[in-house]
């Protein structure tokens, strides 16, 4: 079964608009974590932003939020004020605890393309 | 100082060479990683190490060796490889397992075989 689900393959922005990138998760561990990363066509994995599983407030990094709602199990990635730069590859991961401390499971992506 | 660098960054083989990649990283994570991703796919991971030991292998075929010299170095052994292995490969790192720490990826290093 899939874990983590990125339901939008590709997604368009025009710049200095805002954008939701979505993200749905399944497990069953009380203790994880969810990462967003940017991968730009050089291929280099860069992080972004961190929501934990016991966090109460939604994590914010600058222009990028993520609107966690735990109930609903999503980890959706807002980009506030996009730039012709954040046209990347998005990945939506997950790290649980326990014994799948080590792996992170990815979803499978959103591309990105932002507008001028 | 986040970073986590790999080298070569670009590497062509044969099938029946033998070459090495090099992953470095000096933040003190005791945890490194090895994923391989082909194109427009998520990374899948290969490998771990947890305190210079290897932890987990994702039934990784043999002609991938993977060795971990020390706390800083990880190196991905490469022999007698098929052109399905063709991928961006990376490297990355994290402080230890705990699900709450975020890994730290290198710039990748994309191979080729012929």
């Amino acid at each position: 079964a899939q874990k983590i689900t990125q339901t939008q393959p590709g997604m368009f922005v025009q710049e200095k608009e805002a954008v939701t990138l979505d993200c749905t998760y399944d497990t069953s561990d009380p203790s994880y974590g969810l990462f967003w990363y940017k991968q730009p066509s050089s291929g280099e994995m860069i992080f972004l932003i961190y929501q934990g599983s016991y966090d109460q407030q939604n994590a914010t990094e600058g222009r990028y939020s993520l609107n966690f709602q735990k109930a609903r199990k999503s980890a959706n990635l807002v980009i506030s004020a996009s730039q012709l730069g954040d046209s990347a590859m998005y990945f939506c991961a997950m790290r649980e605890g326990g014994d799948g401390g080590f792996k992170t499971i990815f979803g499978a992506g959103t591309r990105l393309f932002v507008k001028a | 100082d986040t970073e986590v660098t790999q080298t070569p960054k670009h590497l062509v083989m044969g099938m029946t060479n033998k070459k090495s990649l090099k992953c470095e990283q000096h933040m003190g994570h005791r945890a490194m990683y090895w994923y391989k991703q082909k194109a427009k796919k998520p990374p899948e991971l290969m490998f771990v190490y947890s305190y210079e030991k290897l932890s987990i292998n994702e039934s990784v075929p043999s002609r991938f060796s993977p060795e971990c010299p020390n706390s800083s170095l990880l190196n991905l052994h490469l022999h007698a490889l098929q052109p399905e292995d063709s991928a961006l490969y990376l490297c990355a790192s994290s402080p230890a397992s705990r699900s709450q720490e975020t890994q730290y990826f290198g710039p990748g290093t994309r191979l080729l075989v012929l």
